[in-house]
């Protein structure tokens, strides 16, 4: 049972490169999730997506973008590096957006930008 | 704007004793919140949630507390143990807001 499977784990950016981080559930969950977490400021929102074929901005969006390729995947995409984006990234998903169910996250992805 | 806030970075505790965690909100939309437990290299993970309904919730050694008068949220560990050292977050959702926000974490380090 794997739950929330995000790719890469490890990832080092040249400012200016792009890249996606993608996101997977197998549990049929309507919404997903992408948070940052930086030291200090916990787990930050970028975006979301309560249901298939919607996305919101979340509390950071700023330099990303997000697509819901489909029900199962959530890929979040940093079109123009920069080193302000150096985190530790964490997709969620949850059954419903209605903040009243808990959300299962993945193992995250360690992004680092020189 | 912080909503969710954690004011203690850090806690340091003996095994066997309790250990409390702390957690303010300003948003009164709130009334769904959760606490989760997160050790290094992996994410974090559901432990235990309090529904505003309740002012208590308890799961084993780990019970919430909510004072809705106060906008404030603890989560008690008795007795705590070594292997619950980890970063704890509080989170806080509902109905009526949605998707969750984190406080900022608490370092929690229980010493054998």
């Amino acid at each position: 049972n794997a739950g929330v499977t995000q790719t890469p784990k490890f990832q080092v950016l040249k400012t200016g490169q792009s890249m996606t981080l993608q996101c997977a559930q197998d549990m049929n969950h309507n919404s997903m999730y992408w948070y940052r977490q930086d030291p200090g400021m916990g787990l930050r929102l970028i975006y979301y997506s309560a249901s298939e074929g919607t996305t919101d901005k979340g509390e950071v969006p700023n330099g990303y973008n997000v697509s819901r390729l489909n029900k199962r995947e959530f890929s979040l995409r940093l079109e123009s590096a920069a080193p302000s984006q150096t985190s530790v990234y964490f997709c969620a998903s949850s059954g419903y957006l209605d903040g009243n169910t808990e959300a299962f996250f993945g193992q995250g992805t360690r992004l680092t930008v020189v | 704007d912080q909503q969710v806030k954690q004011n203690s970075p850090s806690l340091s505790v003996q095994e066997g004793r309790i250990s409390i965690l702390n957690c303010d909100y300003t948003n009164s939309m709130f009334d769904y919140f959760l606490w989760y437990k997160k050790y290094p290299a992996e994410g974090p993970t559901f432990l235990i949630s309090i529904s505003s309904i309740k002012d208590k919730n308890e799961d084993g050694r780990f019970t919430v507390f909510l004072n809705k008068s106060a906008k404030h949220l603890s989560l008690h560990i008795v007795p705590s143990q070594p292997g619950d050292s980890a970063v704890y977050f509080c989170a806080a959702g509902g109905t009526s807001y949605g998707k969750l926000t984190f406080g900022q974490g608490t370092i929690l380090t229980v010493h054998p």
